[in-house]
């Protein structure tokens, strides 16, 4: 079965403890985002990468950081620094326009993150 | 004034009507264009890209028109199933690997 997978799906979180949201894609798609939801909002954009290696900042980049060592693969740390971090994690894939794909993105069943 | 705007709803209608949901996008240059649809507590998932000539999906039709900067979603003949929320999502003026998602339409399908 091809599809994106995100662990854990429930995430309870101290104050001032990084954790690290695992996202994995066997789709063989080239990009690669994550996105961070709140009750009642849009999709807000936090990092993407276009391909291995390489990773660009989103809108709300302050307190995650990210890396891109495998194609299959894109984890997420949420860090101290972060404000704010109870939130509906998202991450998807896709295909490029420019590398033959329509831009449409996929995305994982999601991590509930809580910080107690 | 937000990339994409939506009417947040919630939309309430019973089953068999038909309901439609408008989208206004403020990026003229942008190219990709579809609607999402979320479950309660759930990931998003594609329901329909949108193209220039408008297009069908069985009960649903979506339509893009470039010079008002806005895209349509009807639905008809709705099921209890339709309930959701439905998110609007734009190609960003950066780069086209970017979308932008517009905050969602709640549907409440009622018997």
């Amino acid at each position: 079965d091809g599809g994106i997978t995100q662990s854990p799906k429930y995430l309870f979180r101290k104050e001032g403890q990084n954790v690290t949201l695992s996202c994995e894609q066997n789709l063989n798609h080239d990009a690669m985002y994550w996105y961070r939801q709140d009750p009642g909002q849009g999709l807000r954009l936090i990092y993407y990468s276009q391909i291995v290696n390489d990773f660009q900042k989103g809108d709300i980049a302050e307190g995650y950081s990210v890396s891109r060592e495998k194609k299959e693969s894109f984890p997420l740390t949420v860090t101290s620094a972060q404000k704010n971090p109870t939130a509906f994690y998202l991450c998807a894939s896709s295909i490029p326009v420019n590398s033959g794909g329509t831009d449409t993105q996929y995305f994982g069943p999601g991590t509930r993150l809580t910080v107690l | 004034r937000k990339e994409v705007e939506q009417d947040p709803g919630p939309f309430n209608v019973p089953e068999g009507a038909t309901v439609a949901f408008n989208c206004t996008y403020s990026n003229s240059a942008s190219q990709s264009f579809f609607w999402y649809r979320q479950d309660c507590r759930k990931e998003p998932k594609l329901l329909m890209s949108v193209y220039s000539s408008g297009n069908e999906d069985g009960r649903f039709t979506a339509q893009l028109n470039r010079a008002s900067q806005y895209i349509s979603l009807l639905i008809r003949d709705s099921k209890l199933s339709d309930s959701a929320t439905y998110l609007c999502v734009v190609s960003s003026m950066d780069s086209s690997y970017k979308l932008i998602f517009g905050s969602g339409t709640r549907l409440l399908v009622r018997p």
